[in-house]
């Protein structure tokens, strides 16, 4: 079975600081994991992806993710955080042993608020 | 390309009427899912589908019908809604395994811009 925790429901961070939203998983296999924003009233749009290869992953928008196999964490990071970064962030994971449907399980979401 | 889209945006039914939501998908993905996210819970996965013709249950699925009539379709059925399916509901869609990166398992899903739901 695979699981994805995203320990904090909110995240507070001053514009121009840089920014972390943590997530951690547990899988059977090697892991594919995903960040995926959310803006209100909008689908989900795919921000990045670790699949393998380089652990620091770089995506959408100036963020990056680094794949952390022995924390087994995924966090997302930007170096300068933005107001328009002000959103919903979900992580996502995938098990390497092939699941019917090709299914991804979601984090409960990390509420990102950057203040000017 | 429109992308994933859905119809309706919002939609309010009393409880035990019925209604269908319909996804639409121009990228010619073999695979489509339908999930519901609500308040502290991430979304959860209801019904999928890995082609046409075909469909499977998710976590969630009591309550829910699906049908993949055309490829580029997927539509979610509420026989009879209830309360407790007030939420906002989400169509995805992907590659199926046979292609893309890593056997197909790196492809990431596609989101449409959701259905808003309230019951009753």
């Amino acid at each position: 079975a695979q699981s994805v925790a995203q320990p904090e429901d909110q995240v507070n961070v001053a514009e121009g600081n840089p920014l972390t939203v943590k997530c951690t998983y547990s899988v059977s296999g090697n892991p594919y994991l995903f960040w995926y924003v959310q803006y209100p009233n909008r689908g989900l749009q795919f921000l990045l992806k670790y699949i393998t290869g380089d652990n620091l992953v770089k995506g959408s928008y100036g963020f990056e993710a680094e794949f952390n196999k022995s924390q087994t964490s995924f966090h997302l990071k930007k170096p300068s955080a933005l107001v328009s970064d002000s959103a919903l962030y979900f992580c996502a994971v995938r098990d390497t042993p092939m699941n019917a449907g090709n299914m991804l399980t979601f984090g409960g979401g990390t509420r990102l608020m950057v203040k000017p | 390309n429109a992308g994933v889209t859905q119809t309706p945006k919002f939609r309010v039914l009393k409880t035990g009427q019925s209604m269908t939501l319909l996804c639409a998908q121009d990228m010619n993905h073999e695979y489509m899912y339908w999930y519901r996210q609500d308040p502290g819970m991430g979304l959860r996965l209801i019904h999928y589908s890995v082609g046409e013709g075909t469909t499977a249950k998710g976590e969630v699925p009591d309550g829910y019908n699906v049908s993949r009539l055309k490829k580029q379709n997927f539509l979610l059925g509420l026989e009879s809604a209830a309360p407790s399916q007030t939420s906002v509901y989400f169509c995805a869609s992907s590659y199926s395994p046979v292609r893309g990166l890593a056997g197909g398992r790196g492809n990431e899903q596609f989101f449409g811009p959701g259905t808003r739901l309230t019951v009753l």
